[in-house]
């Protein structure tokens, strides 16, 4: 069974900082996603992951795939209030459903 | 259209009644994903279908649980006799193909169960 570990689960940071989330899987699988979510709201999607060494860059967002280790990470540059959101990492099935991560609320103070 | 539309966006029934949910996927996106947004932020996977037909079900509670895509209609999930556990945020997501594309997500229906 496919599970998803995301940590941390909660993290305040100040602006100027930098950090990273970390997206644990248990089994293989060719496709990853991030997505953030702000309060209320539906899900934007961030980066598409597809294969290993895949790193992908938005502003001051990247976030790579190593598949041998099942682990993903998103990282964060000089972070500024508007990244303040939860973060979902995913990770596609075999028969395509997403099975997700609980979530990262990042905080970021002024 | 450009945009995965669900409604409504709100949706409160008493314990036991029947709610109905419905999910217009963006044009020429063939699948449709249906999860489930608990109040820990917790997703869960209920049904997707590939056009009309189901592709993967092994998320639905079947007792209660039912959902249709037919041609030409929006897709819906329907809940017989709602449980106050049934409280949540449905969301709708819909793919060209799932293999290499993004899921699209719509903006959700909330359903409050009293």
């Amino acid at each position: 069974e496919l599970k998803v570990e995301q940590n941390p689960l909660f993290l305040s940071m100040q602006e100027g900082k930098n950090y990273t989330i970390y997206c644990n899987y248990s089994t293989t699988s060719d496709r990853l996603y991030w997505y953030r979510q702000d309060p209320g709201k539906s899900l934007e999607s961030l980066f598409v992951l597809l294969s290993n060494g895949a790193v992908k860059q938005e502003g001051r967002l990247m976030a790579s795939l190593d598949t041998k280790a099942r682990l993903s990470t998103l990282h964060i540059t000089a972070a500024v209030h508007d990244l303040s959101a939860t973060y979902f990492c995913a990770v596609g099935d075999s028969n395509y459903q997403l099975i997700w991560g609980a979530g990262t609320k990042l905080i970021i103070k002024p | 259209g450009e945009e995965v539309a669900q409604t409504p966006k709100h949706l409160v029934r008493g314990e036991g009644q029947k709610a109905k949910l419905y999910c217009a996927p963006i044009k020429g996106h063939s699948y449709v994903f249906w999860y489930q947004q608990v109040l820990k932020n917790e997703f869960k996977f209920l049904i997707s279908f590939q056009n009309e037909n189901v592709f993967d079900e092994t998320g639905m509670p079947k007792e209660r649980f039912s959902a249709k895509c037919l041609p030409n209609s929006p897709c819906s999930l329907e809940i017989q006799a709602t449980k106050l556990e049934d409280s949540a945020v449905y969301f709708c997501a819909s793919s060209q193909s799932p293999s290499w594309d993004e899921q699209y997500f719509g903006p959700g229906t909330r359903l409050t169960v009293t």
